[in-house]
C-alpha cells in the first residue's frame, strides 16, 4: 500500500492567482493521476504526471491552465493558474502500481473568490 | 460517447438487507473494473478489483460480478450496517493506453438502523 499526503488540504484563493498542489507518496510508485472533483460528483482525470516528462492530459484539461511536475518516484505538484470561480472544487491525487489499486490524497478543498 | 453510469445516485437500505448496486459502461473495452468506497471529506478507498476473466470475485461481504457481454459490474454488500453508509464508485481500466482509472458518478448508500 501506499500513503499519500496532499497539501494544503483547503485554501480560499482569489480569481487570478494561481495555486500549486503537493502530493508526496511515501514509497516510489509507477504512475500518478491528478483528479478533480466536483461537489457531490465523481472524478475526472486530469491528466497523468509522467516522471521526467511532461504530463499527459485528458480532453478539455491544458498544460497552461494546469500545469503538473513529477520530479521523481513520490512526489507531484498539480497548479491551477488564473483561477476562476469555475475552478473551486476538489483536486486529488491518486498513484498506482500500474493496472492495480489506486491509492489516494485526502484532497485539496479549493474556492476561488 | 463513453460512459460509465451507476444507476442510482442514492440507495436507501434496512440494515441487515443485502445493498447492490450498479455499474454500467458504454464504448469501453476495460480490462479491469475495480470498486471504491468514498466518505465524506476524504478521498476514495480500493476496496475490490475484478479482471475481464472472472466473473465474481469476493471479499468478506462484499461480492462482485463483472460481466463484458452486459458491459455490467453488480457490487454486493451483504448484511449491511450503518457502517457500511458512503458514496461507492466503480472505476475502469481500459485495455490500452495508460494505467489510469476512469469513474463512475458514484451511488450513494444510506443504510438505515
Amino acid at each position: 500500500s501506499a500513503v499519500i499526503s496532499q497539501k494544503p488540504s483547503r485554501d480560499i484563493c482569489q480569481r487570478g492567482t494561481s495555486l500549486t498542489i503537493q502530493c508526496q507518496v511515501d514509497s516510489q510508485v509507477t504512475m500518478m493521476f491528478w483528479y478533480r472533483q466536483q461537489p457531490g460528483q465523481s472524478l475526472t482525470l486530469i491528466a497523468t504526471a509522467n516522471q521526467g516528462s511532461e504530463a499527459t492530459y485528458e480532453s478539455g484539461f491544458v498544460i497552461d491552465k494546469f500545469p503538473i511536475s513529477r520530479p521523481n518516484l513520490t512526489f507531484s505538484t498539480l497548479t491551477v493558474s488564473n483561477m476562476s470561480p469555475e475552478d473551486s472544487s476538489i483536486y486529488l491525487c491518486s498513484a498506482s502500481q500500474g493496472k492495480y489499486e489506486a491509492f489516494f490524497g485526502q484532497g485539496t478543498r479549493l474556492t476561488v473568490v | 460517447s463513453q460512459k460509465i453510469e451507476q444507476n442510482s445516485e442514492a440507495l436507501n437500505i434496512q440494515e441487515g438487507k443485502t445493498a447492490t448496486l450498479t455499474c454500467n459502461y458504454t464504448n469501453y473495452s476495460p480490462a479491469y473494473l475495480q470498486w471504491y468506497r468514498q466518505d465524506p471529506g476524504r478521498g476514495p478507498v480500493f476496496l475490490l478489483l475484478i479482471r475481464e476473466n472472472e466473473k465474481e470475485k469476493r471479499k468478506e461481504r462484499l461480492k462482485v460480478t463483472f460481466d463484458t457481454t452486459l458491459k455490467q459490474s453488480l457490487f454486493h454488500i451483504t448484511a449491511s450496517q450503518p457502517a457500511d453508509s458512503a458514496t461507492y464508485l466503480c472505476a475502469l481500466h481500459l485495455q490500452t493506453g495508460a494505467n489510469n482509472l476512469f469513474f463512475g458518478t458514484g451511488t450513494r448508500l444510506t443504510v438505515i438502523p
